[in-house]
């Protein structure tokens, strides 16, 4: 089946510094990728599209400066989180479609989330 | 605007008991809905998707939910529940725009806790 990695699992990094996350689809190419925030015990909030070779878009409320969204190619996108503050702590997911055409009624696939601990 | 709303944010039944995990819509238009589940410190896992084909939908591990239009309902069941069915269940629906760019709208989720 389809799969979504999702590299760090986890990181703790110092206030200040800045933080990449990677998402990889494995064996399907991905023109389109989504990332979402989760809090503590709370449901997934969608922070941006990762469009290949383009823009992302962002979820009103979501500081495109703080978290740079890369997708260079069909099967990586990266997502930068910049001065990270300790409220940026958090268990962030990507996901991507992999039906051909990706259509609305195909389902997403779950990178397994990065655990970020900022100190 | 899509959304969904999950009734109970936690739900504990005996193993061998029934699961019923309640989900309403609210779509402008017909909706494509989702069920996943999280396991601790992971991503999420499709169970079962309803997208306008038959009502009542089967999915993985021997749960399903049944679309009802004239309840605003996708509601999850399991007739028998497991201890590893512990985990959160999201329920979802798709935004109506066409293409990879769909978005999915996530509920709160419920916690199912499984009781030996």
């Amino acid at each position: 089946g389809a799969v979504v990695s999702q590299h760090p699992s986890w990181v703790i990094c110092k206030s200040g510094t800045s933080v990449k996350i990677e998402c990889r689809s494995l064996d399907f190419q991905a023109t389109t990728m989504f990332w979402y925030r989760q809090f503590p015990k709370q449901s997934l909030m969608l922070m941006a599209t990762s469009n290949e070779g383009s823009k992302a878009t962002y979820e009103q409320g979501v500081e495109k400066d703080k978290f740079l969204i890369n997708h260079a190619s069909l099967t990586l996108s990266t997502l930068t989180v910049t001065s990270a503050h300790p409220e940026d702590s958090s268990f962030y997911i990507c996901s991507a479609r992999s039906a051909p055409g990706q259509g609305k009624d195909s389902p997403l696939h779950f990178g397994n989330g990065t655990r970020l601990t900022v100190t | 605007a899509q959304s969904v709303t999950q009734l109970g944010s936690h739900v504990s039944v005996s193993e061998g008991a029934l699961v019923l995990l309640r989900c309403n819509y609210s779509s402008s238009v017909p909706p494509y809905l989702f069920w996943y589940v999280q396991y601790p410190n992971q991503g999420l896992q499709l169970l079962l998707k309803y997208t306008s084909a038959a009502t009542l939908v089967k999915g993985i591990n021997g749960f399903e939910a049944e679309f009802k239009k004239s309840e605003t309902s996708f509601h999850l069941t399991k007739p028998s529940a497991h201890m590893s069915d512990a985990a959160e269940y999201f329920c979802a629906v798709s935004s109506n725009y066409g293409g990879a760019t769909n978005k999915l709208i996530f509920g709160t989720g419920t916690l199912l806790a499984v009781q030996p």
